[in-house]
């Protein structure tokens, strides 16, 4: 079965960095698109990023664009977002999704999220 | 970019009631769309595809329509484990855009 393992999460200041990590396994992972959604304590879905099956493209919301990156590893079926120059406002629950196609639909499958904390 | 806007915010509905929420695109999106539920603590779960094809595994009573700007996501019959927010989205460019979310409560 689809599994997705997210990690990296943290607590960090304004202004700081981190890098999420997810892993995957129970599918192709080169098969499909990836994305990253987040969900900030106690609001709704925020789409962030998503990357093609091979990495070719790559596609930021513009509230991330410019700060954070979307990439993939796909001989080691990991997923990452490399968030800089980090807000108060990013602080959310980050899950990573597995892509129903390999260019880009809808998420099918979700990990169970990593908590990224901004505090100063 | 394209703004999906969700009605009610909230809605209270009985067990066995036909429940229905609306999603509606500020454009045209084909079919373009998704609907998640998400249970108070826990992962969005994918419920419905291209307007209103079901998941696998997701019960009959939950049902979608619609074509373009206007969405409708049915329950026939609220079970008490349907107590949930409901997100749509849409996925017809390279902007992927949630609603801002339907809490449905049991009364």
């Amino acid at each position: 079965q689809v599994q997705l393992v997210e990690s990296g999460g943290g607590v960090v200041q304004p202004g700081g960095s981190l890098r999420l990590s997810c892993t995957a396994s129970g599918f192709i992972f080169s098969d499909y698109g990836m994305q990253w959604v987040r969900q900030a304590p106690g609001k709704g879905l925020e789409w962030v990023a998503f990357i093609r099956y091979d990495g070719s493209n790559t596609y930021h919301a513009d509230s991330v664009k410019g700060r954070f990156t979307i990439s993939r590893d796909n001989s080691k079926n990991t997923l990452y977002l490399q968030l800089n120059s980090l807000r108060l406002e990013d602080t959310a629950v980050y899950y990573c999704a597995k892509d129903a196609s390999a260019g880009g639909s809808y998420p099918e499958y979700w990990g169970q999220g990593t908590l990224v904390t901004v505090s100063s | 970019d394209v703004q999906m806007t969700q009605s009610p915010s909230s809605l209270s509905a009985s067990v066995g009631d036909r429940v229905t929420i609306t999603c509606r695109a500020s454009q045209g999106i084909s079919n373009y769309l998704a609907w998640y539920q998400q249970k108070p603590g826990k992962v969005p779960k994918l419920l419905i595809y291209a307007a209103s094809t079901l998941q696998s595994g997701v019960p009959s009573r939950f049902s979608g329509s619609g074509f373009g700007t206007d969405f409708t996501l049915t329950i026939s019959s609220l079970q008490p484990e349907d107590a949930a927010t409901y997100y749509c989205q849409k996925y017809n460019s390279a902007l992927w855009t949630f609603g801002q979310g339907t809490k449905v409560e049991l009364k």
